[in-house]
């Protein structure tokens, strides 16, 4: 079965310190990844998805940036972190090429930066 | 542009009554709708999907409308239970940069009470 892993669970942050966060897949291949992040009251916000190594899409320019070093590797960065950047991170994968899109997520991790 | 709306305001029910959810769209012409369910602190759950030839859907205790020609949809759960207490997320295919993603709603949070 496949699972999602997505680490630290909690963070914080001050405001100019970097930040990595790390997400993995098992049990499938070449998925296609995702990074949201939901603020406080907010829906879920697209922030990059990937559909292959190296295949990174932005959907909001921000302070944020993601990487995908390894087919199931999936990793959120920021050289310097702002306040706004604070706020839940998900990430999620879906079977690659799968017309009904249907995603799983990880646990999530809550990120204060203060 | 498109838009999901949910009502935004928490659905306080009674156990063992049904609780109606609504999604509404604009600007989609989407090929599936699905719903998820979102405990606090913890990443999305997918419940059910829809297809846009399908009228209704059912899933246990859970059933799911969709009209496409209201662009809406209807999330019921039957003989809900203090359990069913979590926020509801609708999502849709929508086109971003490179590909197909989901767009997400706000939510409704549903509170069942004993």
């Amino acid at each position: 079965s496949q699972t999602i892993h997505q680490w630290p669970a909690t963070l914080v942050q001050p405001v100019g310190s970097p930040l990595s966060l790390e997400c993995t897949v098992e049990g499938t291949s070449n998925p296609n990844l995702y990074w949201y992040r939901q603020a406080a009251g907010r829906g879920l916000q697209l922030l990059f998805y990937s559909v292959g190594i190296g295949q990174i899409s932005s959907e909001v320019p921000q302070n944020l940036s993601a990487s995908r070093p390894q087919d199931r590797q999936f990793i959120l960065s920021s050289k310097k972190l702002l306040l706004s950047d604070s706020g839940f991170y998900l990430c999620a994968w879906s079977r690659p090429r799968a017309g009904k899109n249907i995603q799983y997520f990880g646990a999530g991790t809550r990120l204060s930066v203060l | 542009s498109q838009k999901i709306e949910q009502n935004s305001e928490a659905l306080n029910i009674q156990e063992g009554k049904t609780a109606t959810l609504t999604c509404n769209y604009t600007n989609y012409s989407p090929a599936y709708l699905q719903w998820y369910r979102q405990d606090p602190g913890r990443g999305p759950v997918f419940l059910l999907l829809i297809r846009e030839n399908e009228k209704e859907k059912r899933k246990e205790r859970l059933k799911v409308t969709f009209d496409t020609t209201l662009k809406q949809s209807l999330f019921h759960i039957t003989a809900s239970q203090p359990a069913d207490s979590a926020t509801y997320l609708c999502a849709l295919d929508a086109i971003h940069n490179s590909g197909y993603a989901l767009n997400f709603g706000k939510g409704t949070s549903l509170l069942v009470t004993p």
